[in-house]
């Protein structure tokens, strides 16, 4: 298996501009994370999946973040319209049960 | 509210020492506590789970321990190498909830 799949990895956008990243989950996982990673704050869940339905975005940072899994194999993470405080490393992460998440490369996201 | 601290931001050790990394919790009661590695540049890898009613567990150099008295585990690596140079999460879940992530040790093996 090819592991979490994660695109772009690198994004460089202006303040105001919409961004989207994207990622492709473990086959056979039903369990979708989306995470963000700064120096100040760590780790932060945003969102997650259960069998493609959103189940927690409490972490969802404001009405600017969006995300949605149409299906099993696919989830996209939007932010509209970006702010350069929303630079940071998104991460994606996948898991079949509630034991160990597998992570995605990441997107290094640079709002200007 | 509830809180994860990791005992330092960075540790540096000796090549061949043992390494001892910390994880404090607050106001939580996890089911089950994880570690993972993450290299730069990378996403975290799973490394070990503990589970509330364990006391340790080993995986080749690798040992966790876990007081739910205490609130805290205890990531422990022997003979470390260079190779083992890597910032390490841990993570508390309480089953069949999201994994909550404490900000991470950065940890230096120097030869």
């Amino acid at each position: 298996d090819a592991g979490v799949i994660q695109s772009p990895r690198h994004e460089v956008t202006e303040m105001g501009q919409e961004v989207t990243l994207r990622c492709k989950p473990i086959s056979g996982h039903n369990s979708l994370f989306w995470y963000r990673q700064t120096m100040m704050r760590g780790l932060e869940l945003l969102i997650y999946f259960n069998n493609n339905v959103p189940i927690d975005d409490s972490g969802m940072p404001e009405d600017r973040f969006s995300a949605k899994m149409p299906n099993a194999s696919f989830s996209t993470l939007k932010i509209q319209p970006s702010e350069p405080r929303d630079s940071a490393v998104y991460f994606c992460a996948s898991s079949s049960r509630v034991y160990e998440q597998y992570f995605g490369p990441g997107t290094r996201l640079t709002v200007t | 509210s509830q809180k994860i601290e990791q005992n330092s931001e960075a540790l540096n050790i000796q090549e061949g020492k043992t390494a001892t990394l910390t994880c404090n919790y607050t106001n939580y009661s996890p089911a089950y506590l994880q570690w993972y590695r993450q290299d730069p540049g990378r996403g975290p890898v799973f490394l070990l789970l503990i589970r509330e009613n364990e006391k340790e567990k080993r995986k080749e150099r690798l040992k966790v321990t876990f007081d739910t008295t205490l609130k805290q585990s205890l990531f422990h690596i022997t003979a470390s190498q260079p190779a083992d140079s890597a910032t390490y999460l841990c993570a508390l879940d309480r089953g069949n909830t999201p994994l909550v992530f404490g900000k991470g040790t950065r940890l230096s093996v120097i030869a």
